[in-house]
């Protein structure tokens, strides 16, 4: 199965915004969201429904409703300008998917 | 401090076989689960696989026929081979451990990744 995001959202610097992931799986399992910069490895930022790994600013949260799954930045700063991936186990088999990524412009 | 450094050739014909090693460090490779994503440039990420210190593997199915995966726990170190690799299977490939639960798969520690081009 797929994993959909939007390719593009902006946000003005210290605003909310959310970034949706949509797919047949998260119906199933949880979604996980990464932050990738350029030239950077992923950066894992929320697992299990809404948990951040140690390091992660509590702007960062996740949430989740039916076949979507959010990740919302509250207070967007500048350095949040960024590549957002979400990701599931597939609904299909034993794998992992990821969503096509959106590219987050901090205005 | 967990740790990942993937090493391998860099440049590869048509038709050849990659294979690259990632090298873990500050952890065990035998307590955990081991995956592969790539990342072709300027486009998104896709899995290719993991594996467990049993030699367990799940492959991503579109590239089962030419995917090999292995893990050596007195080495701290595992493996991918890509075998017959065509120009679009350059790509930045990245090493990552996996964390997996019946109802969720997340990659937490990453290697900074390496890029392989395919030449014809």
């Amino acid at each position: 199965s797929d994993l959909t995001q939007d390719s593009a959202v902006s946000v003005a610097l210290g605003q909310t915004v959310r970034i949706t992931c949509q797919g047949d799986s998260l119906r199933e399992f949880f979604a996980t969201w990464y932050q990738q910069k350029p030239g950077q490895a992923p950066l894992l930022l929320i697992y299990d429904k809404n948990t951040r790994p140690s390091g992660i600013p509590d702007r960062f949260s996740g949430s989740f409703s039916g076949r979507t799954a959010s990740l919302t930045i509250t207070g967007a700063q500048a350095e949040d300008d960024a590549e957002y991936y979400c990701s599931s186990r597939d609904i299909s088999g034993d794998w992992l998917i990821f969503g096509g990524g959106t590219r987050l412009t901090v205005l | 401090q967990v740790q990942l450094q993937e090493s391998g050739p860099r440049l590869l014909k048509s038709s050849e076989t990659l294979s690259l090693t990632c090298t873990v460090s500050g952890i065990s490779v035998g307590s955990f689960y081991w995956s592969w994503v790539r990342q072709t440039p300027g486009k998104g990420l896709e899995w290719l696989g993991y594996i467990y210190i049993t030699g367990r593997t799940v492959y991503n199915p579109s590239l089962v026929r030419r995917l090999a995966m292995t893990i050596d726990s007195s080495k701290n170190q595992f493996s991918l081979r890509l075998t017959s690799v065509t120009a679009t299977d350059t790509a930045v490939y990245f090493c990552a451990r996996l964390q997996t639960t019946v109802n969720k798969h997340y990659l937490d520690f990453w290697g900074q990744g390496v890029l392989v081009s395919v030449s014809s």
